[in-house]
């Protein structure tokens, strides 16, 4: 089955301490994406990436870091910086990400919250 | 930088009523699309339009772009209870390559 993997599904976070969040994909796509979401908000881009070993800042990437050594896979690390963790944190690829045309297929999200 | 705004926030409606999401951005858009989120779901792509003033079908919904590129609107025609879950547009500018996500509607209904 293709698709975007991502875990896990629920994450306790302690204060202080930095937490990683998987993302992996089947589906051969050069793009990847992070966005996290909040009630009432919508989804807010934090990072991307077009190519591996190459990302860049979303609207709201305090406190977050990526990277991106294989095409396969995009994990997302929320450091202790951020403040504000308590989201729910969901992974998108797309085919190429340079075309102003693409649609996104998302995984199934991982909800974050601060112990 | 560039915001998309959906109205309303939440909305409920009986089964066999109509409804109705605006999506309003503060730049032109290359293109509009239109995710629906199922609750405790993850969203899933409903549509794309490009072109200034198209308008698609996909059975009981219709999608709009306005005239200026800045708007859309998605309809529902006789709801049901599978229709129920936060609708988002997104759209891309013409300078950046990410897409931006409007605020979303929440949709309930009930029989």
């Amino acid at each position: 089955d293709g698709g975007i993997t991502q875990s896990p599904k629920y994450l306790f976070r302690k204060e202080g301490q930095n937490v990683t969040l998987s993302c992996e994909q089947n589906l051969n796509h050069d793009a990847m994406y992070w966005y996290r979401q909040d009630p009432g908000q919508g989804l807010r881009l934090i990072y991307y990436s077009q190519i591996v070993n190459d990302f860049q800042k979303g609207d709201i990437a305090e406190g977050y870091s990526v990277s991106r050594e294989k095409k396969e896979s995009f994990p997302l690390t929320v450091t202790s910086a951020q403040k504000n963790p308590t989201a729910f944190y969901l992974c998108a690829s797309s085919i190429d990400g340079t075309a102003l045309n693409e649609k996104l297929f998302f995984g199934s999200g991982t909800q974050l919250s601060v112990l | 930088g560039q915001q998309v705004m959906q109205i309303p926030q939440y909305q409920h409606v009986q089964e066999g009523e109509d409804f109705t999401t605006y999506c309003n951005s503060s730049t032109t858009l290359s293109n509009i699309q239109w995710y629906k989120q199922r609750p405790g779901g993850h969203p899933v792509f409903l549509i794309q339009l490009v072109k200034s003033g198209e308008v698609k079908k996909q059975k009981r919904l219709t999608f709009q772009f306005g005239e200026a590129k800045k708007n859309s609107s998605l309809h529902i025609t006789a709801t049901q209870t599978t229709d129920v879950g936060t609708y988002f547009c997104a759209g891309y500018t013409g300078t950046a390559s990410k897409l931006t996500f409007g605020t979303g509607t929440r949709l309930q209904v009930t029989l």
